[in-house]
Parts: structure tokens; sequence; C-alpha cells
């Protein structure tokens, strides 16, 4: 398997712009979670889906951000518009029957910054 | 929810040396897993291990569910072990949760 694939690996744009982060998760597997990692917050859950369903967007900071599962194998994270804030490196993961048999593998991540 | 603490911080060692990371969570678990995360950022799965004890290779890891905490054993260091290693945990009542990540520990190997 070629594990958890995002795209793209580095994302350079620049403020107002909108960006859109792509994932695809592991065949088979049946939860899918986006995670924003900062220096200042750590590992943070943006949202997680179940089924393509979104379960828990708790997370997402505001309203620029929005998420969408259309099928099994593939996500999208979107910003817009786009602030430098949001500079982070953005992880997918994904786990078969919520991770309580195997864990979670995530992917390679996006480094996004907004200039 | 779930709060996961990790010691020590910051870890400056020789290579060949044997280290221990420690991993505290405050409530019940049912998942629990150690990551590294190399150099470039890389967030590589090391063990799944909610309870008792793994091994693999030079790493190795027990969790203590009843006392709610896990220890990484890293032996004979080798630079290329420099990184972060992330503990992570949650509980779920039925289906799945994220993680929850620790701040980690930022492990250096010096030659």
């Amino acid at each position: 398997d070629a594990g958890v694939i995002q795209s793209p690996r580095h994302e350079v744009t620049e403020m107002g712009q909108e960006v859109t982060l792509r994932c695809k998760p592991i065949s088979g597997h049946d939860y899918l979670f986006w995670y924003r990692q900062t220096m200042m917050r750590g590992l943070e859950l943006l949202i997680y889906f179940n089924n393509n369903v979104p379960i828990d967007d708790s997370g997402m900071p505001e309203d620029r951000f929005s998420a969408k599962m259309p099928n099994a194998s593939f996500s999208t994270l979107k910003i817009q518009p786009s602030e430098p804030r949001d500079s982070a490196v953005y992880f997918c993961a994904s786990s078969e029957s919520g991770g309580a048999l195997y864990g979670y593998t995530f992917g390679s991540g996006t480094r996004l910054t907004v200039v | 929810g779930i709060q996961v603490e990790q010691s020590p911080p910051d870890l400056i060692l020789q290579e060949g040396a044997n280290s221990t990371l420690r991993c505290n969570f405050s409530d019940s678990v049912n998942n629990l897993q150690w990551f590294h995360q190399n150099p470039w950022g890389q967030l590589i799965n090391l063990f799944y291990i909610p309870s008792g004890t793994k091994q693999n290779g030079r790493l190795s890891a027990t969790t203590v569910a009843t006392e709610r905490y896990s220890l990484l054993y890293i032996s004979s260091s080798q630079t290329t072990d420099s990184g972060v290693y992330f503990c992570a945990s949650f509980y779920s009542g039925g289906g799945a949760d994220g993680l929850t990540f620790g701040k980690g520990t930022h492990l250096i190997i010096q030659p």
C-alpha cells in the first residue's frame, strides 16, 4: 500500500488566495482526519470523517476553512481566503475501524506558507 | 478530553546511549501511539500500544494503562534517531475520535 498520500508537499500563496489541500487515504480505511501543526499550538485536530461523513469539525478554526470528502478515496481541505496565520503543516491521517485495532497512519503533510 | 504530557521536553545524547521517554495521560484510553517526526517533518508511526509491551529492533514501548503512562525505550541510539517523538492518545466509547498529541520530546543524538 502506498500509504496516505497528500498533495501538494509544499504550497506558497499570497494572502487572500484560495488554497486547496488534497488527501488520498489508505484503501479500506473508513476514518479520515485532518490535522494542523504549528510551533505555537503543536498538532491539533481540525476535522474528521467516518465513511465520508463529517463527524466532528469543532477544531476548524473559522469559516474560512472547509473540508469535504466526496468519496472514500479523496478528501480536500480548503482555505478561502488564506491569511498569513494559516501558515502551518497540514497532515491527513486515516484509520481502520476507528483506530482501535491498528492505530492511525499519517501522510507526509503539506507545508503551507501564506505571504 | 484526554490530556497528554510528555517528558523530558528535550534530550541530548551521545551516539550509542540509551534513553527512556515518558508519556502520561489523564484518563482511560483505548488507543495510544508513539510517533517519530523526522527532520523532514514526516510523522512515522512507531508503535500502536494501548497496553502491554512491544519491541521493534532497538525500540520498545510499554504502556501501563491502569497507571496511565507509557514509556518509549531507545537503545544504542544512532544519529538517525534524532527528531521529535510524540505520544498521542484517545478514548472512544464506540467509534473513533481524533488523537490528542503531547508536546513531544525533542531528541538530539550527537555523533
